[in-house]
């Protein structure tokens, strides 16, 4: 219950493409689901996230949707640049719950060719 | 722009050996948390630190882990006796308010090779 669920694991997009990346929850408490980029050699950052209320939440070229109804969210990458090439974490947390534990995915890797 | 900081990058022990992870948080951050990462899987939670006392720690977080703040600049993790299955990449974070409020900023790891 405390688990999310992310596909791919990886992914290879060419230049200027779309990059989807999907993440499901069971746990209905969950009501913040960050997104994390993960370069080489570095800790997670922060690149964007969204609560429940909203269907999507777009930031640049990066954009969430969110749908509470099948428990699922994704994170979409529009024009991938060579640049984006990394590994994403999707995550989720139980603001309400009162508690500091945030639940990852298992991660996508992401490789976009010129 | 600040950043959190760990030391050291890489540290190999034998097992059963004592470890301490040192990380350095963004100054006027006041939430301190620790993640691990074992090799090619996903982040774990381990534990949350505020006003010099543990605010919530996970099942990973055993009697073989502490946490600590000696001086008001590091906050450092511990692990008593380390274990083959303790090898993995532990990440500090820190951060302004909890989670859900704020960013959470990731130091760059520290990778911990138990043999």
């Amino acid at each position: 219950q405390q688990q999310v669920k992310q596909s791919p694991q990886s992914l290879i997009v060419q230049k200027g493409g779309i990059s989807i990346i999907n993440c499901a929850y069971e746990n209905t408490a969950f009501d913040y689901f960050p997104w994390y980029q993960q370069f080489p050699g570095k800790g997670p950052a922060l690149l964007i996230a969204i609560r429940p209320d909203v269907s999507e939440k777009k930031e640049g070229r990066f954009t969430i949707s969110f749908n509470k109804s099948a428990k699922q969210f994704s994170l979409h990458i529009m024009d991938s640049q060579p640049g984006d090439s990394a590994t994403y974490f999707c995550a989720a947390i139980s603001i309400r719950d009162n508690t500091d534990k945030l639940i990852f995915g298992t991660g996508t890797r992401l490789q976009v060719f010129p | 722009e600040p950043e959190v900081t760990q030391t050291p990058s890489h540290q190999v022990t034998q097992m059963g050996q004592e470890v301490i992870l040192r990380c350095v948080p963004i100054s006027n951050h006041l939430y301190f948390y620790w993640y691990r990462q074992i090799l090619g899987q996903k982040v774990e939670f381990l534990v949350s630190f505020y006003n010099n006392e543990i605010s919530e720690k996970s099942e990973i977080f055993d009697d073989q882990f502490s946490v600590e703040r000696p001086d008001g600049s590091n906050f450092t993790l511990k692990i008593r006796s380390t274990k083959l299955e303790d090898s993995a990449m532990y990440f500090c974070a820190s951060s302004v308010g909890r989670v859900s409020a704020d960013t959470q900023y990731f130091g760059p790891g520290t990778r911990l090779t138990v043999l």
